[in-house]
């Protein structure tokens, strides 16, 4: 059983369409990351949210961390063909417990 | 930014033999490294921790004897898969942690047992 629960597995909008992955837990975590990977390569940290109800933003890329911090989400908007790729959420339950999600496979067609 | 190497970034080995994987980190140090391992389409599932200078901790289900984790360094971290089998086949990424949030993946190691 996973510890973190993404959602959806895959997705597959087209080019301009916003969309949004989930990310639940029941445990709390003292703080959550976002990482995209690509094919053939390790994965890239997008954001670390720490305190519940945070939100972050990074350009087209909105992240919020549940107030229990149990949850997150990612929303994009005006997705792009290179937003393409796996996103990862990744829990921290202490300094070096860290968690991945399934993930979440995202395709952007032109 | 910092930057955490793997090498290599692809091997091919025969069943039976032993692969070495070396993960770096180049400008800092790393009190801890972890091992992952992702099969395709699959998310990243931890192997082992490694702190430097003692011995690894292994996650349920992973053979310490087959995977072998030697942390010398601040700076490198080796796994080493013994008697390497086909199923054994799979993406090996190290993550180097600077700080409980300040981490770095490497760019992951392609093994492929034939």
């Amino acid at each position: 059983t996973q510890l973190l629960e993404q959602s959806p597995q895959f997705l597959s909008i087209q080019e301009g369409e916003n969309l949004t992955v989930y990310c639940n837990s029941s445990s709390v975590f003292s703080s959550l990351q976002w990482y995209r990977q690509e094919p053939g390569e390790g994965p890239v940290l997008l954001v670390t949210v720490v305190t519940g109800g945070e939100v972050k933003k990074l350009k087209r890329l909105t992240f919020q961390f549940g107030d229990a911090r149990k949850d997150s989400s990612l929303h994009i908007t005006a997705a792009q063909p290179g937003d393409t790729g796996l996103y990862l959420c990744a829990g921290a339950r202490n300094n070096n417990d860290m968690r991945f999600g399934a993930g979440t496979r995202l395709t952007v067609k032109p | 930014g910092a930057v955490v190497s793997q090498h290599p970034s692809w091997v091919i080995c025969k069943s039976g033999t032993s692969v070495k994987i070396e993960c770096r980190s180049l400008d800092f140090q790393a009190t801890t490294m972890f091992w992952y391992r992702q099969f395709p389409k699959q998310s990243l599932m931890l192997m082992a921790t490694s702190n430097e200078g003692s011995k690894a901790t292994y996650e349920q289900g992973v053979e310490k004897d087959k995977f072998l984790i030697n942390h010398a360094s601040l700076t490198l971290s080796t796994l080493t898969v013994t008697s390497a089998h086909p199923e054994d086949s799979s993406f090996y990424i190290c993550r180097a942690q600077v700080s409980s949030y300040e981490q770095y993946f490497g760019p992951g190691t392609r093994l492929t047992v034939t």
